[in-house]
């Protein structure tokens, strides 16, 4: 079985903070696929990353980045210099090609960003 | 921003009545997927598609049953909906494989009284 744990569920910030969000993951196999989505006070689901289990290298996006290592079994996600608009739910998700087509969701950690 | 649309965006119904949610999408993905989501469950797998007529059991699928007779039409039906079922729904495509990226639909909130 597959386990995807957000361990903080809700951080609280001021504006141009960096804050990173944690995610820990269990799987047996191999080659599996993780991704972060984004779900702002609106509602939707928003992609913001998906990387493959043999491509370790970090990356960055703006203010964002990711920090995956395969050792801890973590997939870590800073945002630098926050701001308000990053006030969201931010989901870390884990899928693999044994995982039955399922796509396993954290909790999700509640990001606030006061001004 | 994937072309999926939800119908109704929100909806409250009695218990005991059928409701059927529409999933739209126009991009000829063939993976769709249903999901709900709930406070302390995050978001949880109901059913999925993996083509026309073709469609399989996610981690909470009791008490929902879907259908799907065209590529772009993903239909989830409550038979008989019960407060339990209280919750925001999602629908999801992805690509030809199943560990493509889900691209999600704007969700449709549903009260069940």
């Amino acid at each position: 079985a597959q386990k995807v744990t957000q361990a903080q569920t809700e951080i609280s910030v001021v504006e141009k903070e960096d804050v990173t969000l944690d995610c820990v993951y269990e799987t047996r196999d191999t080659t599996y696929y993780l991704f972060w989505y984004k779900q702002p006070p609106s509602g939707e689901l928003v992609f913001l990353i998906r990387r493959n289990s043999f491509d370790e290298q970090n990356e960055i996006s703006g203010r964002y980045s990711w920090n995956f290592q395969k050792s801890t079994s973590s997939f870590n996600f800073t945002i630098t210099a926050s701001q308000v608009v990053d006030s969201a739910v931010y989901f870390c998700a884990l899928t693999s090609n044994n995982a039955g087509n399922m796509l396993t969701f954290g909790g999700g950690t509640r990001l606030m960003v006061k001004p | 921003d994937a072309g999926i649309t939800q119908s109704p965006r929100h909806k409250v119904t009695e218990t005991g009545t059928p409701v059927t949610l529409r999933c739209h999408q126009t991009e000829n993905h063939r993976y769709m997927y249903w999901y709900r989501q709930d406070p302390g469950h995050g978001l949880r797998l109901i059913h999925y598609s993996y083509g026309v007529k073709d469609t399989d059991k996610g981690e909470v699928s009791d008490g929902y049953s879907v259908s799907r007779s065209k590529t772009e039409d993903f239909l989830l039906t409550l038979e008989s909906a019960t407060s339990s079922q209280t919750s925001v729904y999602f629908c999801a495509i992805s690509g030809e494989s199943a560990t493509d990226t889900q691209y999600f639909g704007p969700g449709t909130r549903l009260t069940v009284l």
